[in-house]
């Protein structure tokens, strides 16, 4: 059975300092990866996906991810965090083209302080 | 346009009770979710829709759930004599179908707590 694992469960940071996030699956097929995003008090929303070709994916907000396909990660990063980074990031995976359902990892919940 | 929405967005209930959840899905989404988010457990998937195949009920915790999509739009989710570790927020997505490689818009929840 697919799974994600998200190490850091809750990380405080500064304002400026660089931020990852770690992600890694289970699943011995292709994937397709999510990053997704809940701000305080909004939807869960996508930041970036990975399907194939360039293993370094830019997202919105200025994150990037990059698919380490030896390592079963997706890790999430960030140079320069602000403020309203402060969310909770969710890592997730589907079998690609087997089903669309994502698996999810446990969150990790950002807090920027200014 | 509007995007995904869910009512209620709150529901008490007692325990043993039934309860029923309603999701609207983005006009022309074929593709339907229900997640459910709790306390330590994360995101759960629990059911998916796709156009008229069969869903995908693997992620059901029990026979107590069940789910249908009326007209390939609205949603229900039902939860029969519910008990107090269903308490959580139920979660609803849609997207287009895309091979599993299209983003799901997720909607404001239902928090569903049981007494």
């Amino acid at each position: 059975a697919q799974s994600v694992s998200q190490h850091n469960h809750h990380v405080i940071l500064s304002e400026a300092a660089s931020l990852e996030l770690g992600c890694n699956y289970s699943y011995g097929g292709t994937v397709n990866l999510f990053w997704y995003v809940q701000y305080p008090g909004q939807h869960l929303q996508l930041l970036l996906k990975y399907f194939s070709g360039d293993p370094l994916v830019k997202g919105i907000k200025g994150f990037e991810a990059e698919f380490i396909k030896s390592k079963f990660s997706f890790n999430l990063r960030k140079p320069s965090v602000q403020w309203s980074d402060t969310a909770e990031y969710f890592c997730a995976v589907n079998a690609a083209g087997a089903t669309n359902k994502l698996i999810f990892g446990t969150g990790t919940l950002l807090a920027v302080q200014p | 346009g509007a995007g995904v929405s869910q009512s209620p967005s709150n529901k008490v209930t007692e325990k043993g009770k039934d309860v029923e959840l309603r999701c609207d899905p983005i006009s022309g989404h074929t593709a339907l979710y229900w997640y459910r988010q709790s306390l330590g457990q994360g995101l759960e998937f629990l059911i998916y829709f796709q156009g008229n195949s069969a869903p995908d009920k693997s992620g059901l915790p029990s026979d107590r759930f069940s789910a249908e999509r009326t007209g390939g739009s609205v949603s229900t989710l039902t939860i029969q004599r519910t008990q107090q570790e269903d308490s959580a927020v139920y979660l609803c997505a849609s997207s287009s179908w895309d091979r599993g490689q299209d983003e799901q818009f997720f909607g404001p929840g239902t928090r569903l707590t049981v007494l």
